[in-house]
This record gives structure tokens, C-alpha cells and sequence, in this order.
């Protein structure tokens, strides 16, 4: 079955103060990795994806990389407009079509000014 | 580019009634999925289309079902509504099904 699970549940950081996401998958076959940031009842918005183990890639003050079991999204010096929950997703495929995207229960972040 | 747009935004039904959502996907996206949203659940995946063609299904009963259209469009329809249903349900657009999708701003579903 598969399973993505993120880490922590909750974080609050001081505005500036730089952290990192866990976003841990279980996966016979992955074809992607997708990290998304949700504000309260408004849809996701898209971020990074991500194909393949050692992939890394950034925007602004912010950075996804991936390894054969985990992804991490990295906050650097984060500010108060930051705040929002971080939700990271897999594709995963076997027998060579794609499965459903699966996501994770996402990390609602909070950064304090 | 206009984004992906749902409709309606909000809606109230009664319990045992039924539902049509729609969602219209960004230009040149054929592949559309949804997704129903609720604080103790998290996003739970209802079905995917890719060219008018179901290609996932998740684990919702027989109520819920869906259809694509070949401007690719497409709709959603619960029936027999029951309380737990109420939910944000969020449509989802992509060029293909492996690709990156994009989210509407979904529409807020309440059974009373």
C-alpha cells in the first residue's frame, strides 16, 4: 500500500529562523514527488516536483530535495507570510501505468514575526 | 492563463438529496482529478480523467461518481447526500496524469 507520511505535524518558527520538512513515502515505483502549500480554505498551490533521488530544486526561500525514501523541503530565514500548511504528494506506478497521487497529511507551519 | 475554475463556490443541501459539482480545467489540460478535503481526514482522492477516460478510483462508495467531457471539463455527482459529506471537495487539472496538477478553489459542500 502506499503511504507518504510528513513530519512534523506542527511547527512554529521566529521569522529568520531556518528549518526543514520531512515528507517520508512508501512506494513500490515512484514517477514523482509534488510539494504543495495550502492557506486555509483555498485550494493548493503548486510548488516543486520532483522526478528522481538526488534531484534538488528552489524557489526563492525555498528548497526541495529528494533521496530513495524521503523528500525535504528547506525553509531558509522563513517570514511571517510563510505560514501555511506544506503538503507533499506521490505518483507512484507499477506494471507501468501511473497510480493515484497520494498525499501526505501536511505540515502546518507558523512563523512568528 | 486563467486558472482552474469550480463551480458552485458554496452550497447547502439537506441530507438525502443530490449534488452536481463542476469543474472546468485550465486550457489545454486534458487530465482532471478530484479530491474531498475535511479537517480529520485530509485529502482523500475521489477519481481521475484522462481524456473523457476514468484512470483512477479511490475508495468512495457507489454515491459518488464522476464524468469527463471531451472539452475536457468535467463533473462530479453525489447522491443520497448524509452529513459526513460536507466537505471542500477541490478539483485538480494537469497536462497528463504524471505531470503536476493544479488546484481550483473548490467548492464548500454543506449537508444539513
Amino acid at each position: 500500500e502506499d503511504q507518504v507520511t510528513q513530519s512534523p505535524e506542527a511547527l512554529r518558527l521566529q521569522e529568520g529562523e531556518s528549518s526543514s520538512l520531512n515528507c517520508s513515502y512508501t512506494v513500490s515505483g515512484l514517477r514523482g514527488l509534488f510539494w504543495y502549500r495550502q492557506d486555509p480554505g483555498k485550494g493548493p498551490e503548486f510548488l516543486f516536483t520532483l522526478y528522481s533521488a538526488g534531484e534538488e530544486k528552489e524557489k526563492e526561500r525555498l528548497k526541495a530535495t529528494l533521496t530513495k525514501k524521503e523528500s525535504f523541503l528547506h525553509i531558509t530565514a522563513p517570514k511571517p507570510e510563510d505560514s501555511a500548511t506544506y503538503l507533499c504528494a506521490v505518483r507512484p506506478i507499477s506494471s507501468g501505468s501511473a497510480r493515484q497521487l497520494t498525499f501526505g497529511s501536511g505540515t502546518q507551519l507558523t512563523v512568528l514575526p | 492563463k486563467a486558472g482552474v475554475t469550480q463551480t458552485p463556490r458554496y452550497l447547502i443541501k439537506t441530507r438525502g438529496q443530490q449534488v452536481t459539482l463542476s469543474c472546468s480545467p485550465i486550457s489545454g489540460h486534458r487530465s482532471v482529478s478530484w479530491y474531498q478535503q475535511t479537517p480529520g481526514q485530509g485529502l482523500q482522492f475521489l477519481f481521475e480523467y484522462f481524456s473523457e477516460t476514468q484512470r483512477n478510483k479511490g475508495n468512495f462508495p457507489g454515491r459518488f461518481s464522476g464524468r469527463q467531457f471531451s472539452n475536457s471539463r468535467s463533473e462530479m455527482n453525489v447522491s443520497t447526500l448524509e452529513l459526513g459529506d460536507s466537505a471542500l471537495y477541490l478539483c485538480a487539472s494537469s497536462l497528463d496524469i504524471v505531470y503536476e496538477q493544479y488546484f481550483g478553489p473548490g467548492t464548500r459542500l454543506t449537508v444539513t
